[in-house]
């Protein structure tokens, strides 16, 4: 499609339980990165894919977070056990190349409440 | 010391004047450089991006980037009641995988 298309729009879950998002880039780019951003402060870094390759992974809290982007299925994002400091906006993004040169362009994100 | 920084603002202007939003970053070898402008509850959307050395317009926005001094500036002229929201300052480190985001600054137009 001609946008990132993040679902669901607005996740709850009860703390210790599992959340998962997903993320379906726009056609035609190779390039999936996840971010986080809590209460409206600045994006964190979560991880980048290049089609169903990681190749960065310094942002994820790797005891609980995993991140896969499959062929033909669209990207997703795992939360096992989930926190209270877990409640975010998780934006997805994809751009055509991944060399920096390229611009990202962002889905409208998932709003995750942990109660 | 964050990789990337902004002042958090709020920065208030009135209609028709010139915004001046700033951004300093700490890695030497980052490549481009990205303003991005996020209206509240909704996603940051492309407003600039620059590489080389000096000014890049567009329309009302100016970016201007000094490597040496590792700033990176937009300006937005004739500003518009339209124009607040956050302002994003985004950079991408070596390889391009990894973009570094500020904590944005808030800019108000006063009709």
């Amino acid at each position: 499609g001609e946008e990132v298309a993040q679902t669901p729009k607005h996740l709850v879950r009860g703390e210790g339980q599992k959340a998962k998002l997903y993320c379906a880039p726009i056609k035609g780019h190779s390039y999936v990165f996840w971010y986080q951003q809590v209460l409206k402060n600045e994006f964190k870094f979560l991880i980048s894919f290049q089609n169903e390759n990681v190749f960065d992974e310094t942002g994820m809290p790797k005891e609980r977070f995993s991140a896969k982007c499959l062929p033909n299925s669209p990207c997703s994002l795992e939360i096992q056990a989930t926190k209270l400091e877990d409640s975010a906006v998780y934006f997805c993004a994809s751009s055509q190349s991944g060399t920096g040169f390229q611009p990202q362009h962002f889905g409208d994100g998932t709003r995750l409440s942990i109660l | 010391q964050k990789e990337v920084e902004q002042n958090s603002g709020p920065l208030s202007v009135p209609e028709g004047a010139i915004a001046s939003l700033n951004c300093t970053y700490s890695d030497r070898g980052s490549q481009s450089f990205f303003w991005y402008r996020q209206y509240s509850g909704k996603s940051p959307e492309l407003i600039m991006f620059i590489y080389s050395n000096g000014d890049k317009e567009d329309g009302r926005f100016t970016a201007q980037l000094n490597k040496a001094s590792q700033y990176v500036s937009l300006l937005i002229r004739d500003s518009q009641p339209s124009d607040s929201a956050t302002y994003l300052c985004a950079v991408n480190k070596g390889g391009g995988f990894k973009t570094i985001f500020g904590a944005g600054t808030r800019l108000f137009v006063k009709a």
